[in-house]
């Protein structure tokens, strides 16, 4: 079957605009997480979906930043009044139910460039 | 708080020489371990991971990886790597250790270079 899939694969944005990224999740997967990750550095959490629910927003580092997942498959990750240092690759994943020893299906990511 | 350490940021072998990936982890249980692979232009590919039981973990593309409690690590080997192995390699951690939350917290990854 289909993997996850992000749309779009780059973003060049300007600072102070408005950006928003999809994920599309494997289908029946009701976890869902959002990770940024910096160049020469590991994925950062970011936040955590069990359906609709964001059950752990702990690793968002602003206001600026919010997630939705509005019908419990599809998500999106909004950042508004874009700074250059949120330039990075932001990676979905998607798991069956969200345990720890659950493997997480990565998609291939979302390069945002803030100029 | 929990943290994954990969003390090598680059590692360059040639292509037919064995290889080990370090990784230490800093929880007070044992928690659940995996070590995903990053090739370039794609999305991160699980390996192995370890939750329980036997120590030493068989995954994909011919990699294990054994736990060891007293060193608190869970290093990455493959006896014979191939060019197409070279990749960046992350090891991870859940949140919590594990359990009902699945967060992973990474380590800034080996980058693996294959001498031909």
């Amino acid at each position: 079957g289909a993997g996850v899939s992000q749309t779009p694969s780059n973003k060049v944005t300007e600072k102070g605009k408005y950006v928003e990224l999809r994920c599309d999740p494997i289908s029946g997967h009701t976890a869902l997480y959002w990770y940024r990750q910096s160049l020469g550095q590991g994925p950062e959490f970011l936040i955590y979906f069990q359906g609709t629910g964001a059950a752990d927003d702990s690793g968002l580092p602003n206001d600026r930043f919010f997630a939705v997942r509005p019908e419990g498959s599809v998500s999106t990750l909004k950042i508004q009044r874009t700074e250059r240092g949120d330039s990075a690759v932001y990676l979905c994943a998607s798991s069956l139910e969200g345990q720890g020893f659950e493997t997480q299906y990565f998609g291939p990511g979302t390069r945002l460039l803030v100029l | 708080a929990q943290s994954v350490t990969q003390p090598d940021i680059h590692i360059t072998v040639s292509e037919g020489a064995s290889l080990e990936l370090r990784c230490n982890y800093s929880y007070g249980a044992t928690p659940y371990l995996f070590w995903y692979v990053q090739s370039p232009g794609q999305g991160l590919q699980l390996l192995l991971k370890y939750f329980s039981g036997d120590t030493l973990v068989q995954g994909i593309k011919g990699f294990e990886a054994e736990f060891k409690r007293s060193q608190s690590s869970f290093n990455l080997r493959k006896p014979s790597v191939h060019w197409s192995d070279a990749a960046e390699y992350f090891c991870a951690v859940p949140i919590g250790g594990g359990g009902s939350q699945g967060n992973l917290i990474f380590g800034k990854g080996t980058k693996l270079s294959v001498k031909p």
